[in-house]
């Protein structure tokens, strides 16, 4: 495959605790992104990487920060987890110009 | 503003049938991708086109740069086709449709 793992595959949280998503490739790709997936709305982009320790924000930051130390590796957390946040999340690898290779979704339940 | 605009949203079809699934963009693009995306599951590349046509089996994707809209195409329609169907297309980030859920009948 791909060599893109995200981790937890799922998970449950409460209103108000942090939680990591993390992402993992084994590429050596210099892009890497997160993005969240609602019914209704597109794959709307959270945040980007692209080198260690550069980030940027996409359309939907509010409520999350990324952190890239290593190449293979983007965390996406939230700090303090509210209901608006259940989603499915999906980690990318790739290039606007060349296509992205996506991870296999992580689906976050708020309650 | 949608930059992507797919149709049909949802689209049910007996199995053998034909299947057209259309997008429209309204940026300029270098590229137009066509993704695939299983209940469940995650997200496939079927196609990157930039002209043309392109056909992998029983997919056919077509796309018109003057018009900015790209087809996707089904032939003989089969169960295991039933999934959620995103065009995208890039400019200062990725752009994605909302998808089109398929679903075939047997």
């Amino acid at each position: 495959d791909a060599g893109i793992t995200q981790s937890p595959r799922h998970k449950v949280t409460e209103t108000g605790t942090p939680v990591t998503l993390r992402c993992h490739q084994t590429e050596n790709h210099r892009y890497m992104y997160w993005y969240r997936q609602d019914p209704g709305h597109g794959l709307r982009l959270i945040h980007y990487s692209y080198g260690v320790k550069d980030t940027d924000k996409g359309e939907v930051s509010d409520g999350y920060s990324v952190s890239r130390s290593k190449t293979e590796d983007f965390l996406l957390t939230l700090e303090s987890a509210t209901s608006s946040q259940t989603s499915v999340y999906f980690c990318a690898i790739g290039h606007n110009n060349y296509g992205y290779t996506f991870g296999s979704g992580t689906r976050l339940t708020v309650v | 503003k949608n930059e992507v605009e797919q149709s049909p949203q949802n689209l049910t079809a007996q199995e053998g049938e034909f299947i057209t699934i259309n997008c429209s963009y309204s940026v300029g693009i270098s590229a137009l991708h066509w993704l695939q995306q299983h209940p469940g599951g995650g997200i496939v590349s079927l196609f990157m086109l930039s002209s043309g046509k392109k056909k992998h089996g029983r997919l056919i994707a077509t796309i018109n740069i003057q018009e900015k809209h790209s087809s996707l195409h089904i032939t003989a329609s089969h169960p295991r086709d039933s999934a959620v169907y995103i065009c995208a297309v890039p400019g200062n980030q990725f752009y994605f449709g909302t998808g089109t859920s398929l679903t075939v009948i047997p």
